[in-house]
């Protein structure tokens, strides 16, 4: 069966240092890949997805970047942290059937 | 990505009692997916609609997908404690690849 790991599940970061958050998926091959943000528990927004190995979709303008370096593996980025990169952040996985299954999050806290 | 609107935002209500929550866009969406989410966990995948008129149901959770392809139902009956989260509707349009959010609907369950 298909698993999805993302870690880690919280993380605090002061203002102006990188971020790396990784998201693995095991039990398949070539899934899309997707990068949310949830704010205050409500909303989901797009930040990125991903169809195939090095392809990368952005939805939003930001200070953040993903990059797909190996088939089951995403991973958000970002150079400089904001206080407003705060947030819930999830990874999901898709494929074929347009249904995304998701990650347990990271709870990211810029201070 | 397409605004979908769902409502209502929460629902305060009584072990037992049956619920309805629902989400409209003004866009045609060709899968219909509702999503519960507990608190500091990623949302899980409860139903997947993928035919206009589509009635599906997984236990006491019943969904439809309606006939003019812009909305969705999401029928709980006979709650109980362990119901209570936040529920999320999404949609895909036609020619996209990720999914598009609704802002949730609350739910809490009084014993």
């Amino acid at each position: 069966s298909q698993t999805i790991h993302q870690w880690p599940a919280t993380l605090v970061q002061p203002v102006g240092s990188p971020l790396s958050l990784e998201c693995t998926v095991e039990g398949t091959s070539n899934p899309n890949l997707y990068w949310y943000r949830q704010a205050a528990g409500r909303g989901l927004q797009l930040l990125f997805y991903s169809v195939g190995i090095g392809q990368i979709s952005s939805e939003v303008p930001q200070n953040l970047s993903a990059s797909r370096p190996q088939d089951r593996q995403f991973i958000l980025s970002s150079k400089k942290l904001l206080l407003s990169d705060s947030g819930f952040y999830l990874c999901a996985w898709g494929q074929g059937t347009n249904e995304a299954f998701f990650g347990q999050g990271t709870r990211l806290t810029v201070v | 990505g397409q605004q979908l609107n769902q409502s209502p935002q929460s629902m305060f209500i009584q072990e037992g009692e049956d619920v309805s929550m629902n989400c409209t866009s003004s866009s045609i969406f060709n899968t219909w997916l509702w999503y519960k989410q507990d608190p500091g966990e990623g949302p899980v995948l409860l139903i997947a609609l993928y035919k206009a008129g589509e009635l599906t149901s997984n236990g006491r959770l019943t969904a439809q997908f309606g006939i003019t392809r812009k909305d969705s139902f999401l029928n709980i009956s006979a709650s109980i404690p362990s119901d209570v989260g936040i529920y999320f509707c999404a949609g895909q349009l036609d020619s996209g690849y990720a999914l598009n959010f609704g802002k949730g609907t609350s739910l809490l369950v009084t014993p």
